[in-house]
């Protein structure tokens, strides 16, 4: 049982190139996050979703999307990254009133 | 809309210290309140929950009381160890709802 995995931990993105990020869990739980953490900001919710094929935006979704294909998996994307989306990002997942983590993924974009 | 506020850090304490981590909120109708707490490195993880006004949350020393009455969750324990430095994190989720809303987060150093 690994819980909530993110791939990758770790990447450097040049400004305007694309990539995903990729949340995988296995509780079987319904409801997915994305959150970035900056420093001094907590965490942000960026998008949500509350089972397989769905999707909804949170406090700061402007220029990520995400994809929920597979009850297991929940996909972020930046199309085309910014230096403000230098960040961590973290995955979660919900299972009863109970958020569980992943590790997080971070990024770099120059 | 809702909102949680939480004292700034880093609190610095000596090891068997009383901590008090402040934590008030502002929201509408009961929501729920957590503790969550993130080791330097790692994601976040659960570390105490209350649901309804005047419960309790406890677990590994620590506790909060959900005061409805001060809209209040602070978080204590009565003798800090190294292994508690962390940053912790206060959150709300308001009933009927899916998301949570996070506080700053305060940084807790603990010193042998």
């Amino acid at each position: 049982n690994a819980g909530v995995t993110q791939t990758p931990k770790f990447r450097v993105l040049k400004t305007g190139q694309s990539m995903t990020l990729l949340c995988a869990q296995d509780m079987n739980h319904e409801y997915m996050y994305w959150y970035r953490q900056d420093p001094g900001m907590g965490l942000r919710l960026i998008h949500y979703s509350v089972g397989e094929g769905t999707t909804a935006k949170g406090e700061v979704p402007d220029g990520y999307n995400v994809s929920r294909l597979k009850k297991q998996n929940f996909l972020l994307g930046l199309e085309s990254a910014a230096p403000s989306q230098t960040s961590v990002y973290f995955c979660a997942s919900r299972g009863g009133e109970t958020q569980y983590f992943g590790p997080g993924t971070r990024l770099l974009v120059l | 809309g809702n909102s949680v506020t939480q004292m700034e850090g880093p609190v610095t304490l000596s090891e068997e210290a009383f901590l008090t981590i402040n934590c008030t909120y502002t929201a509408t109708g009961y929501p729920s309140l957590f503790w969550y707490v993130q080791y330097p490195g790692e994601g976040l993880q659960l570390l105490l929950k209350a649901t309804k006004a005047d419960d309790k949350g406890s677990n590994k020393g620590f506790e909060a009381t959900y005061r409805k009455e001060t809209t209040s969750f602070h978080l204590e324990k009565g003798s800090v160890q190294v292994s508690d430095s962390a940053v912790y994190f206060c959150a709300l989720e308001r009933s009927g709802y899916s998301t949570l809303t996070f506080g700053k987060g305060t940084m807790l150093l603990v010193s042998p």
